[in-house]
């Protein structure tokens, strides 16, 4: 079993809906959760992250985080065809300074005009 | 801030020659980067973490001496893949940690996509 799932896709919506990505974890140890977008042939660029169960909101993006289910979630509000590219979630057991990342294999999203 | 930048963003080589890509950090100083390949449809693959002055550590599977990698300096790390193979095309990512932004979170360089013949 990975330590870290994430439906690859590709996922398919319509400019305007309201999109939700996911990703599901083993490790308990797993403390800091980040969401990462990548352009194809690009590096990723870091979206969001977050410490805590809860949500996390930053303009049209929400990270939810669930540790009892550990499950993480990203919800893209009026989706728009820029946002279309892998979207990849990440995480670490974080204790201070540098924890080794474990990427999940990243979500390809499509906004259809 | 937390810029991060590879060059080239793309090569192409003869099997059997080496290739050397550079990672720097323009506007802060990674005191941690790390070197990932990525495969098509798939995530990405850590291959070492490299910290300024110190040797590499290699992943589990990823040979030192094909990989070689120098972290002169703050701002600059270095992926020399020797005598590539076509087997090692793929695209090469860097990332950086450092003094910028959170001390915990990567920040990507835009990859280089290398291409053996």
């Amino acid at each position: 079993q990975k330590e870290v799932e994430q439906d690859p896709g590709p996922l398919s919506v319509p400019e305007g809906a309201i999109v939700s990505l996911n990703c599901t974890y083993s490790n308990s140890a797993f403390q800091y959760f980040m969401w990462y977008r990548q352009y194809s042939r690009k590096g990723p660029e870091l979206l969001m992250y977050t410490y805590s169960s809860g949500n996390k909101e930053d303009g049209r993006f929400t990270a939810q985080v669930d540790k009892s289910s550990k499950y993480i979630s990203l919800f893209i509000r009026d989706s728009q065809p820029s946002d279309s590219a892998t979207y990849l979630c990440a995480m670490s057991p974080y204790s201070g300074g540098y924890q080794k990342v474990t990427f999940g294999t990243g979500t390809k999203l499509q906004v259809i005009p | 801030g937390a810029v991060v930048s590879q060059h080239p963003s793309w090569v192409i080589c003869k099997s059997g020659t080496s290739v050397k890509i550079e990672c720097r950090s323009l506007d802060f100083q990674a005191t941690t980067m790390f070197w990932y390949r990525q495969f098509p449809k798939q995530s990405l693959m850590l291959m070492a973490t490299s910290n300024e002055g110190s040797k590499a550590t290699y992943e589990q599977g990823v040979e030192k001496d094909k990989f070689l990698i120098n972290h002169a300096s703050l701002t600059l790390s270095t992926l020399t893949v020797t005598s590539a193979h076509p087997e090692d095309s793929s695209f090469y990512i860097c990332s950086a940690t450092g003094t910028s932004g959170r001390l915990d979170t990567q920040y990507f360089g835009p990859g280089t996509r290398l291409t053996v013949l």
